[in-house]
This record gives structure tokens, sequence and C-alpha cells, in this order.
């Protein structure tokens, strides 16, 4: 098993401006996800965060909008960039260990 | 890309009674989990069913897998108010290891 813990927890950010999420793991993980999820809506997965190397982005997400870092096997960042309204959702980071473990979610709201 | 479609939506029931949501996919899958998810947190890995597996029983879940119909059915028995949560499917596609959600089922327990 895993203990994913997410910072911060919840945020509340000006149209324009970018935040940071961090993502730690208790372990060393290989695979590291980033999903979104909107209002009442389902998981979407924005991309796989890849150690060493560039995330690998679903369709629909890019990396200037969603610029990730992997610099170790136990920690991620996820930045949403010059954010809108639209970019309000909850942001989860999640790790393959054998089942697929998520962070508690980072809530952002975007006046 | 979402994979699963989820129903009902919504359920709402006595403590006591049993709750049962069923989960829809469209390709063939390695695997299919379910997950809980409370208030919009984080969620919770219940349990995993495999391709070759039909139904399996963890605590108070049972869960069924039919792979010719492609549907899923998770149960829940004497449910309790702390089982209050949405609960979500995600389906592992067979030739690949990202996984894909469903809507999700809001399930409430009324005491």
């Amino acid at each position: 098993s895993a203990v994913i813990s997410q910072k911060p927890s919840r945020d509340i950010c000006q149209r324009g401006t970018s935040l940071t999420i961090q993502c730690q793991v208790d372990s060393q993980v290989t695979m590291m996800f980033w999903y979104r999820q909107q209002p009442g809506q389902s998981l979407t997965l924005i991309a796989t965060a890849n150690q060493g190397s560039e995330a690998t982005y679903e369709s629909g997400f890019v990396i200037d909008k969603f610029p990730i870092s992997r610099p170790n096997l136990t920690f991620s960042t996820l930045t949403v960039s010059n954010m809108s309204p639209e970019d309000s959702s909850i942001y989860l980071c999640s790790a393959l260990t054998g089942d697929l473990f998520f962070g508690p979610g980072t809530r952002l709201t975007v006046l | 890309s979402q994979q699963g479609e989820e129903d009902p939506q919504a359920l709402s029931i006595q403590e006591g009674e049993n709750a049962t949501m069923n989960c829809s996919y469209k390709t063939s899958i390695n695997n299919l989990q379910w997950y809980r998810q409370n208030s919009g947190r984080g969620l919770v890995h219940l349990i995993l069913i495999r391709s070759n597996e039909r139904e399996k029983h963890s605590g108070r879940l049972r869960v069924t897998l039919d792979t010719s119909k492609k549907s899923s059915s998770l149960l829940i028995t004497a449910s309790r108010a702390a089982d209050t949560a949405s609960y979500f499917c995600a389906t592992e596609p067979a030739n690949d290891y990202k996984l894909s959600f469903g809507a999700g089922t809001t399930v409430t327990v009324r005491a």
C-alpha cells in the first residue's frame, strides 16, 4: 500500500495566476498520475508523471497549461498555469503500487 | 477517456438496506475496480476483480463481473450511514495500464 499526501488541500486563486500542487508518496513508486475531477464529474487523467523524463499528457491536456515535475520516485508536482474559472476542480495525485492509491486531493477554486 | 457508465446516478436508501449499483464498459479489460469517495475527498480503493473472475467479496461488499455483457455490479449489504459516498468503477484496458473512471453513483444512507 501507499500513503499519499498533497499540499495544499484547497486554495482560492485569482484568474491569471498559477498554482503548484505537491504530491508526496511514503514509498518509492514507478508510476504516478495526476487526475482532475470537475464539479460533479468523474475523474479524468491529465498525465502520467515520469521520473527523469517529461510527463505523458492525455488528449486535451498540454504541458504549457499543466507542467509536471517528477524529480524522484516519491514526489511530483502539478502546476495549473494561467488559471481561469474553468480550472476550478479537485486535482488528485495517484500512485501505482500494486493497486492504484490516491491522495486526498486539492480543491481549487478560481475566481 | 471515460469508459465506464454507471447507474443509477444517485441512490437513497435506509440504513440496513442493501445498495446495488452497476457499471458498464465498452472495451476489453484486464480488471475492473471500485472506489469510494467521501465528500469530494480522495478516492479509496475498495475492490479489484480480474477479467477471469466472476464474483468477489470483501466484508459487506460483493462485486460481480460479466465480461460477455461488459458489466459489473457492486452490492453493499446492510448499509450504514458511513457508507454515504460516491462510488466509482474504473476499468484497466487490456492494452493499457491507465484507468478509465465511470461517472459515479452517489449513495445516501438515511439513518
